[in-house]
């Protein structure tokens, strides 16, 4: 069965030092997301992407976050430099298009902690 | 999107149906109700979705009030495996808006 692939499963850095994740989404599919989980809480959509392009990222702190789908295949975020606050579960998903009537598919994440 | 609230918490009976309430009384006409589920430290997983008519497939079965104002997502014979957080979500457009979801406890 085809997945979404994250990497890495847990990464632990230090503030004010760089991090970056990894996302593969399932072959095809067109739209990819980015979501961020702090404990306790639902995912909270951070960017979207249809193809290349981002759809929206009104929710990214793009003082210290990006993130890029330069193929149109997989996709990375970024994180500079890293805050305490930032320390989370990052979800990757993925759809065939970014109609309605179209379901995601989320990856493992990544578990982030900022010490 | 329109709001969605869920019980906090419920637990159900291994081997039982266990039936997640949902009410989104603003739905509108083009919104779709979908179901994921999050087993603890795991990626959410797709479980179903519809716009008006019930659906089943080999996961669950969900069931639309006719008026569209209220869902239930049933678990026909729960397992252990089944206990997670179960989201809601009534979806507009691209976005899957995520709220905090019920805690389901399948209980042996």
């Amino acid at each position: 069965e085809a997945e979404v692939a994250q990497s890495p499963r847990y990464k632990i850095t230090e503030k004010s030092q760089a991090v970056a994740f990894w996302c593969d989404p399932i072959s095809g599919h067109a739209t990819l997301y980015w979501y961020r989980q702090i404990l306790g809480q639902g995912p909270e959509l951070l960017v979207q992407f249809q193809d290349e392009s981002v759809v929206d990222d009104s929710q990214l702190p793009k003082d210290r976050f990006s993130a890029e789908r330069l193929k149109g295949v997989d996709s990375t975020l970024k994180i500079q430099p890293a805050e305490l606050g930032d320390s989370a579960m990052y979800l990757c998903a993925s759809s065939l298009g970014g109609g309605v009537n179209t379901e995601a598919f989320f990856g493992q994440g990544t578990r982030l902690t900022v010490v | 999107d329109a709001k969605t609230t869920q019980p906090t918490s419920m637990d159900c009976a291994e081997g039982r149906a266990a039936n997640l309430p949902c009410n989104h009384s603003t739905i509108s006409g083009n919104e779709y109700v979908y179901w994921y589920r999050q087993i603890h430290s795991q990626g959410p997983q797709y479980i179903i979705h519809g716009l008006k008519n019930n659906e089943t497939n080999e996961m669950a079965s969900l069931i639309i009030t006719e008026d569209r104002k209220s869902s239930t997502l049933i678990l026909p014979h729960a397992t252990l495996r089944d206990t997670a957080v179960y989201y809601c979500i009534v979806r507009t457009d691209y976005k899957l808006s995520f709220g905090a979801g019920t805690t389901v406890t399948v209980r042996a």
